[in-house]
This record gives structure tokens, sequence and C-alpha cells, in this order.
């Protein structure tokens, strides 16, 4: 086991492209995270799912934002219409559900909208 | 509403003295704080958690923290700095309201520079 692995690890793209970042879990965590980190702070919950159910999602998560986990496995963050504000590091995370278990990140994709 | 606070954006200390970053908590109820490490362009490196038990809290590297809850911190700890432990430090308190899953409350960050 490897940890939690993201891909890509750099993304840049120009405004108004779409773009997908994928992210493996440890394989037997079935709860999975995104968080997003802008420079300077620290990381912003953004969505978690519990196997492929989607069971919470942030009010940063605007429309242009979709995540998905359809086999309970991967998941991947797609962003529509890139703007320069979505510049930032997307961290990608996961957790067994025994009580009381930290949360383990990947490396992240830092994603640069030009 | 519930918050983590990090007080220095940077803390500097001399190889082989011991240090100290500070955190701060709000919450309402009982807290599961945690700390973790970030070096540059990596991911969050976990450290040590409270949930409950001994106020005293060991974790990976020779890292400790201390919980208070009169005083509502949870500072970060080592006897014996290291330059490698030069890195940006992030306490995080769970979200009251998640029910159980890691949806995490984060401070900004406190730079740690360790000088030889």
């Amino acid at each position: 086991d490897t940890g939690v692995s993201q891909d890509p690890r750099h993304k840049i793209t120009k405004r108004g492209q779409n773009v997908t970042f994928r992210c493996d879990p440890i394989s037997e965590h079935n709860r999975l995270y995104w968080y997003r980190q802008t420079l300077g702070q620290g990381p912003e919950f953004l969505t978690y799912f519990q196997n492929e159910a989607q069971l919470e999602k942030s009010r940063l998560l605007s429309d242009r934002f979709s995540a998905e986990r359809p086999k309970g496995s991967f998941s991947t963050l797609e962003i529509q219409r890139t703007e320069q504000g979505d510049s930032a590091m997307y961290l990608c995370a996961s957790s067994s559900d025994r009580m009381n278990t930290e949360a383990f990140f990947g490396q992240g994709t830092r994603l640069t909208v030009v | 509403a519930q918050s983590v606070a990090q007080p220095e954006d940077q803390v500097n200390v001399a190889e082989g003295n011991p240090l100290t970053v500070k955190c701060t908590y709000s919450v309402s109820g009982n807290p599961y704080l945690f700390w973790y490490v970030q070096y540059p362009n990596r991911g969050l490196q976990f450290l040590l958690k409270y949930i409950t038990g001994d106020n005293l809290v060991k974790g990976s590297y020779g890292f400790e923290a201390e919980f208070n809850k009169s005083q509502t911190s949870f500072h970060l700890k080592k006897p014996s700095a290291l330059v490698s432990d030069s890195a940006l430090y992030f306490c995080a308190v769970r979200d009251e309201a998640s029910g159980g899953y890691n949806k995490l409350i984060f401070g900004a960050g406190t730079r740690l520079a360790v000088h030889p």
C-alpha cells in the first residue's frame, strides 16, 4: 500500500477549460474526502464520500464542480469552465470508518488557471 | 462557530532547542484535535491526534501535544528541534456536525524554521 495517490500532480489550464483530477485512496478505506488549499491558508473541506455515495458537499463546491466515486474506489473531481480563482492545491484524503481514525492525505494536485 | 487559530505565522528555533507551535480552538462540545505537517509541494502528513484520555499525546517524529481544556489549546511540542523539522504545521478540529467522519476545520498554518 503506497498511500493516497493523486494524478496529475500539476495542471496548468487556460481560463474556461475543463479539468479533471483523479484520486486513488488507500485500498481498504471506504471514506474519501476532497479539500482545497489556497496559498497561505489551511485546507478547506469540499466534499465527502462514504463508498460511492456523496454524503456532504460544501458551499465552496459551486455548480461548476462535480465529484464522483462511481465504484467506491477511486474518485474524480471535475471543474468546468475554470476561473482564475480556482487556482489552488486540491487535496484528496481517505480514512477507514473505524471510530476516531485520522485521515491520510495525498500529495495534491496543484491547479494553475491562466 | 467552530474555529481553529494558530496565532503565529512563523516560529523560529535553533536546532537542539525545544519548540512549541501554538493552537487554540473553539467548539461547543468535546473536541477531536489533529496536527498535520506539510513539506514543500507535498500533501499533509498526520502527526498526532487527541480524542479522549491523557492530555499529553505522543505522535510521530518525536512530536507531542498537550490538550488543555480550560485554555482551549492544543499546542504542539518537541523537546529538541531538528533542521529537518522545518515545514508548515497545521492544527485541525473535526467538525462537530460531521457525524464522525473527517470533515476537518484547519488553522491557517504555522511555518516552523529550525536554524542550524
